[in-house]
């Protein structure tokens, strides 16, 4: 089956680094996606691997290791509206989406 | 990147009844996507919405039970049939290129509950 694992709920203080973990295991793999979801609102897209390495969008990050099945989001800087739902969705041999199950991301002063 | 607006935003229907949620995107898309997120989980797809052709059902969702339009490139609609309880969800529409490497945008959600 397909399975996509990332930790259920995160806690971190402003100012600081967090990284938030995604292993999958699909049928094929055609892309990583991270999106944030703040409660109530629609996610929006913050980024995409399809190549292993790191991809750097301002304060945010993404790695990607397909050999491992692994990838992780590296939010810096972390401001107050950072806390959020953070949700990795892997594209498979059939270009469809499957979604993990989302990381709640607590931010404190 | 494409815009899409969904609505209504929220409701609130009696059983039995049915709804229609509408997605409009501001560009032609290839893919559209309606999914349902119950709080506090992550997305569930219902159906692809294929244009000029039946929609395509994953396992668990019936056309009778959730039937679908997709009568252009920009638009779709996705109708709630006969609702019960355990319909109240929010319910997303998404759209993309479909060429593989473009990333998938949603609309702004719908928030059913049933009573």
């Amino acid at each position: 089956g397909q399975n996509i694992d990332q930790p259920t709920e995160m806690t971190a203080t402003e100012g600081a680094i967090v990284q938030i973990n995604c292993t999958y295991q699909t049928s094929g793999f055609n892309g990583l996606f991270w999106y944030q979801q703040h409660a109530g609102e629609a996610p929006t897209f913050l980024s995409y691997n399809v190549l292993d390495g790191l991809e750097e969008k301002g304060r945010f990050s993404s790695f990607l290791s397909r050999s491992k099945g692994y990838s992780y989001l590296l939010l810096k800087e972390l401001q107050m509206k950072d806390s959020a739902s953070y949700l990795c969705a892997v594209r498979d041999s059939n270009y469809q989406l499957i979604w993990g199950a989302g990381t709640k991301l607590i931010i404190k002063p | 990147s494409a815009v899409i607006s969904q609505k209504p935003s929220r409701d609130i229907c009696q059983r039995g009844t049915s709804l229609t949620i509408q997605c409009q995107v501001d560009s032609q898309v290839t893919m559209m996507f309606w999914y349902r997120q119950q709080p506090g989980q992550s997305l569930t797809l219902i159906a692809t919405a294929n244009q000029g052709s039946e929609a395509t059902y994953e396992s668990g969702f019936v056309i009778d039970k959730f039937p679908i339009s997709r009568p252009n490139l920009t638009f779709s609609t996705l109708t709630v049939s006969n609702m019960s309880p355990e319909d109240s969800s929010i319910y997303l529409c998404s759209a993309g290129r479909g060429d593989g490497i473009t990333e998938a945008f949603f609309g702004q959600g719908t928030r059913l509950t049933v009573v």
